[in-house]
This record gives structure tokens, C-alpha cells and sequence, in this order.
């Protein structure tokens, strides 16, 4: 059964800094999602990433997408407070199945 | 164009109840999910329908099930309610074409269901 596990699950970061969320699968995916919930609202999409090597940024956000090792990361390059939430990286194996969200809280 | 759009928003029932949401997925989409979130489990996947036919179902009990409709319409429908229902429920649609073909099926949330069982 594929599994998804993303880390950290909690990173609080001060403003102007970088930082990397990982997200391991466990099953061959050649795709790979990326969502932001922000407390009480439902998901957004930030990224599909469909093919290994497969890079895509927005702003300061980056996500990228190693099938080989079947890993993603999503880089936040300068955090500015805006982006704190929570983000969650979910993967298509026939089903899609999302792991439990890193919760970001970016200080001033 | 007009998003996912899922009623009611809130809803509070007793335990042994039934409960049917509603789903009216992003024009043109044909495919529907649905999603249970909670605190302590996460999102969880509970079914994917495609062209009215339910294509996937995640590891939730048979009192969880599910439609849709032939304009692609999905509902849920929970019975005999239990205080761990309580949850936001989401529907997501996509352009996922059931083939694996659809290159972009990016999962477009609705606002969800917020269901309180006491």
C-alpha cells in the first residue's frame, strides 16, 4: 500500500530564510501533487509535477520531483510571513494518497 | 469559470443518523473525490467516481458511500453516524480521465462539508 510521508511536520522559520520540506513515497508515481491549506479553509494547488526530474516555482516557492528516489521537495527561498500554512504533497498510485502536511509558521 | 461548490457547509446530527453531502464539481470535470479531514487522521481518501461510476474507494466502513450523478454530480451519504465522523468532509474535481491520460488532473477543493456528530 503506498505511503506518503512528509518532513518535517511542524517548522517554524524566521522570515528571510530557506527551507526544504521533503516528501517520500513509497510506491512507483510519476505524479506527485502539492497543496497549501491555510487554518479553516480547503486545499489550493501549488504544483503538479508529472515526469522524474520535473522542477516547477512560483514566487518562492520550487517543488521538484525525483522518481529514482521517490522524493519531492518543496524550497521556500526568502519566507515572508504570507506563507505560512500548511502544505501537504499527495501522490497517484491509481488512488491519491496525501501525507499528513508539514505545518509552516513563518515569524516576523 | 465557477469552482467546486459542496452543501451544506455545516451540519450537525446525533449519533445513529444518516447524513447525505452534495458535490457540483468545476464545469467540464468529470471526475470526483471525496475526502475525509481530521486533526488526528489527516486527509483521507474515501472514493473517486469517474463518468458515474466509483473507480476507487478508500478503507472507510460501508456506511460511507457515495454517487454520481450523470451531469457529474457526486453525493455522499454516511449512516448510522458515530461521534469519530465528525470532520470536514472535501469533494475535488478533476479533468482525470479514468485512463491515466489526462496530463494535468490537478484537484481543484471545494470549501467542504464541516459535519459535528454529538
Amino acid at each position: 500500500e503506498l505511503k506518503v510521508e512528509q518532513n518535517p511536520l511542524f517548522l517554524s522559520m524566521q522570515e528571510g530564510k530557506n527551507y526544504t520540506i521533503y516528501c517520500n513515497y513509497s510506491t512507483t508515481s510519476d505524479r506527485l501533487y502539492w497543496y497549501r491549506q491555510d487554518p479553516g479553509k480547503s486545499l489550493e494547488s501549488l504544483f503538479v509535477l508529472l515526469s522524474n526530474g520535473a522542477v516547477k516555482q512560483e514566487g518562492r516557492l520550487m517543488a521538484s520531483l525525483d522518481t529514482k528516489a521517490r522524493l519531492s521537495t518543496l524550497h521556500i527561498t526568502a519566507a515572508v510571513h504570507d506563507l505560512s500554512a500548511t502544505y501537504f504533497c499527495a501522490v497517484r498510485h491509481d488512488k491519491i494518497i496525501f501525507g499528513k502536511g508539514t505545518r509552516l509558521h513563518i515569524l516576523p | 469559470k465557477a469552482g467546486v461548490t459542496q452543501t451544506p457547509r455545516y451540519l450537525i446530527k446525533t449519533r445513529g443518523q444518516q447524513v447525505t453531502l452534495s458535490c457540483s464539481p468545476i464545469s467540464g470535470h468529470r471526475s470526483v473525490s471525496w475526502y475525509q479531514q481530521t486533526p488526528g487522521q489527516g486527509l483521507q481518501f474515501l472514493f473517486e467516481y469517474f463518468s458515474e461510476t466509483q473507480r476507487n474507494k478508500g478503507n472507510f466502513p460501508g456506511r460511507f458511500s457515495g454517487r454520481q450523478f450523470s451531469n457529474s454530480r457526486s453525493e455522499m451519504n454516511v449512516s448510522t453516524l458515530e461521534l469519530g465522523d465528525s470532520a470536514l468532509y472535501l469533494c475535488a474535481s478533476s479533468l482525470f480521465g479514468g485512463d491515466g491520460l489526462a496530463r494535468d488532473d490537478t484537484q481543484y477543493f471545494g470549501p467542504g462539508t464541516r459535519l459535528t456528530v454529538l
